[in-house]
């Protein structure tokens, strides 16, 4: 079974430029999380969806951030402008679902965000 | 809020000590609890999910147990190995939401 693919693995750029990630999520799995780490943090949630609908985006800073999930599947976390504390891994993770068994989340590698 | 701390943020063991990685938790309302391995530049990989009702879970040279009333897991890792080093993440699922509460990590060096 293919894993969580992310990509790109790597990003460097200038504060005030915009950036996007991309993620792919395990077939069949209708939960899809982003989340942010900062080196020396654990995963801090920014945006969770359930199909193609937000669940949760409480600690997503929205002046900046933007996520969608068109149709239900892959997934793009956007960052316009860039500022230099964005800088973190960012991680997608999906699962079965949310309840119950089904919950239990898969992360992918990871896209690692350098803002200079 | 939940909060997760994870004590000592590093460690360094000598192959063959078994590993001792502490979790604690504010918030006894949980779920489950789950433990991670995270090695540089990589995702987390799950290690072990334990249950609200378990006490513990056993994979191979992992065990986890979880005392939810004291809000505290214990990742045991025997006969460490050099493969062993990363960092282990513990996280918490709350009830309700099952958002998961995730801890800093601790980073784990078995020297050879």
């Amino acid at each position: 079974e293919a894993g969580v693919a992310q990509s790109p693995r790597y990003k460097i750029i200038e504060k005030r430029q915009s950036v996007a990630f991309w993620c792919n999520p395990i077939s069949g799995h209708a939960t899809l999380y982003w989340y942010q780490q900062i080196l020396g943090q654990g995963p801090k949630l920014l945006i969770q969806f359930q199909n193609n609908g937000v669940v949760d985006d409480s600690q997503l800073p929205k002046d900046r951030f933007s996520a969608e999930r068109l149709k239900g599947v892959d997934s793009t976390l956007k960052i316009q402008p860039a500022k230099l504390e964005d800088s973190a891994v960012y991680l997608c993770a999906s699962s079965l679902g949310l309840a119950g068994l089904y919950n239990e989340q898969f992360f992918g590698p990871g896209t690692r965000l350098t803002v200079l | 809020k939940q909060e997760v701390t994870q004590i000592p943020a590093a460690l360094s063991v000598p192959e063959g000590e078994n590993l001792v990685l502490n979790c604690s938790f504010t918030d006894s309302a949980i779920y489950n609890l789950q433990w991670f391995r995270q090695d540089p530049g990589k995702g987390l990989t799950s290690l072990l999910l334990i249950q609200s009702s378990q006490r513990e879970q056993t994979s191979g040279r992992l065990n986890a147990s979880l005392d939810k009333s004291s809000g505290r897991s214990t990742l045991y890792i025997a006969a460490s190995q050099p493969g062993d080093s990363a960092t282990y993440l513990c996280a918490v699922r709350r009830r309700g939401d099952y958002k998961l509460s995730f801890g800093a990590g601790t980073t784990v060096t078995v020297r050879a």
